[in-house]
């Protein structure tokens, strides 16, 4: 089982250009969550799917949208970038929203 | 608003020494409480987790937690340290039925050789 993986594990972008981070996971869990990371404030929500079919806001969805694509898959989208959304994105995932979560390895996005 | 606090965010040890990171939550219903690690350039991974039962929790790599359910703690103990400690340990504590993990802003561990 490859758990929770993320892809790009790196990217830079201009302001203003959009771009997708994709996550999946073979765990068959119901619910996935994306998470930044920033220095000295811990992982913060973005948005997360209790299950498939649904979607919420997080702490700080605002400047991202999200797709549950299927049950494995669950994107995470930046319409248009902006220097604060400098940061690593983490996805995770679990059987049911009040058990342990699964991280996937991160990426780290900068936007100059 | 719901919260989980860890303090003394910078700590730094010598090999042997002991261990203890404080977290605090402030949720008032029945919750689930985890401890993660995050080793430089890595991934989090769960160290250990309560759900019930004996307050003492016992983790991967010699870590151990107590939940005080009166003070609303869960602090993270391990008596002997070792340099592969050295990493950014947070703790997430999630209100039962609720789906939304709240994570502390975390405690960067350095041990010394």
């Amino acid at each position: 089982n490859a758990g929770v993986t993320q892809t790009p594990k790196f990217q830079v972008l201009k302001t203003g250009q959009s771009m997708t981070l994709q996550c999946a996971q073979d765990m068959n869990h119901n619910s996935m969550y994306w998470y930044r990371q920033d220095p000295g404030m811990g992982l913060r929500l973005i948005y997360y799917s209790a299950s498939e079919g649904t979607t919420d806001k997080g702490e700080v969805p605002n400047g991202y949208n999200v797709s549950r694509l299927n049950k494995r898959e669950f994107s995470l989208r930046l319409e248009s970038a902006a220097p604060s959304q400098t940061s690593v994105y983490f996805c995770a995932s679990s059987e049911r929203g009040y058990n342990e979560q699964f991280f996937g390895p991160g990426t780290r996005l900068t936007v100059l | 608003a719901q919260s989980v606090s860890q303090h003394n965010h910078h700590v730094i040890l010598s090999e042997a020494a002991s261990l203890e990171l404080g977290c605090n939550y402030s949720y008032g219903g029945t919750v689930n409480l985890f401890w993660y690690v995050q080793y430089p350039g890595q991934h989090l991974q769960l160290l250990l987790k309560y759900f019930s039962g004996d307050p003492l929790v016992k983790g991967i790599k010699g870590f151990e937690a107590e939940f005080i359910k009166s003070k609303f703690s869960f602090n993270l103990r391990k008596p002997s340290v070792q340099w592969s400690d050295t990493a950014e340990y947070f703790c997430a504590v999630i209100l039962y039925g609720n789906n939304r993990l709240a994570f502390g802003k975390g405690n960067q561990v350095v041990v010394i050789p």
